[in-house]
């Protein structure tokens, strides 16, 4: 079956350190993968995605995501932390091209503290 | 609110009762679709549309009904609330339609509850 996982519920980083929120995929094919900002009492905001190419994907806001086939991961990255990222995160698949539908994962929280 | 616009945003309803959420773009653009968010749950597609007069269903569309007659509107219809359909419920639309391009974007969303 094709799925999300965000194994972590929350993670907690302090402010200027790395951050890192995983995210590992299940789908038959080449994925398009996904990450998602939602902040407080608002609606998800895009933040990367990969289709193809460069494994490391730059995005809004300094995050970063690297996709690895071999280990059907798309981990969302920041290399210094802002209080301000404190938010929930989604990850989230399109399964192939012949379908606009996306699978998100569960979510994953992210505490940032001063 | 990246061009989806969605009333209202707080609702309660009592049990039985119906409304319908609305969902509006600006972007002209064909792919709309209507998902629920659950803590714990992440989001689940409820119905979407792939064009006017063209709608199907999600992983959860038990409960709720769906039109799509213009290409702007997109509401989703509750025809009898029930506590399990307290959530917040997000409209999303498609920038590019379909392709490797396309990405979806999100309203702000609607919080019901269902008492």
């Amino acid at each position: 079956a094709q799925s999300v996982a965000q194994p972590e519920d929350q993670v907690n980083v302090a402010e200027g350190n790395p951050l890192t929120v995983k995210c590992t995929y299940s789908v038959s094919g080449n994925p398009y993968l996904f990450w998602y900002v939602q902040y407080p009492n608002r609606g998800l905001q895009f933040l990367l995605k990969y289709i193809t190419g460069d494994n490391l994907v730059k995005g809004s806001y300094g995050f970063e995501a690297e996709f690895n086939k071999s280990q059907t991961s798309f981990h969302l990255k920041k290399p210094s932390a802002l209080v301000s990222d404190s938010a929930l995160y989604f990850c989230a698949v399109r399964p192939s091209l012949n379908t606009d539908k996306l699978i998100f994962g569960t979510g994953t929280r992210l505490q940032v503290f001063p | 609110n990246a061009g989806v616009t969605q009333t209202p945003k707080f609702q309660v309803l009592k049990t039985g009762q119906s409304m319908t959420l609305q969902c509006a773009q600006d972007m002209n653009h064909e792919y709309m679709s209507w998902y629920r968010q659950d803590p714990g749950m992440g989001l689940r597609l409820i119905h979407y549309s792939v064009g006017a007069g063209i709608t199907d269903q999600g992983e959860v569309p038990n409960g709720y009904n769906v039109s799509r007659s213009t290409t702007e509107d997109f509401p989703l219809r509750l025809l009898s609330a029930a506590p399990s359909q307290t959530s917040v419920y997000f409209c999303a639309r498609n920038r590019t339609g379909r392709g490797p391009l396309s990405t979806q974007y999100f309203g702000p969303g609607t919080r019901l509850t269902v008492l």
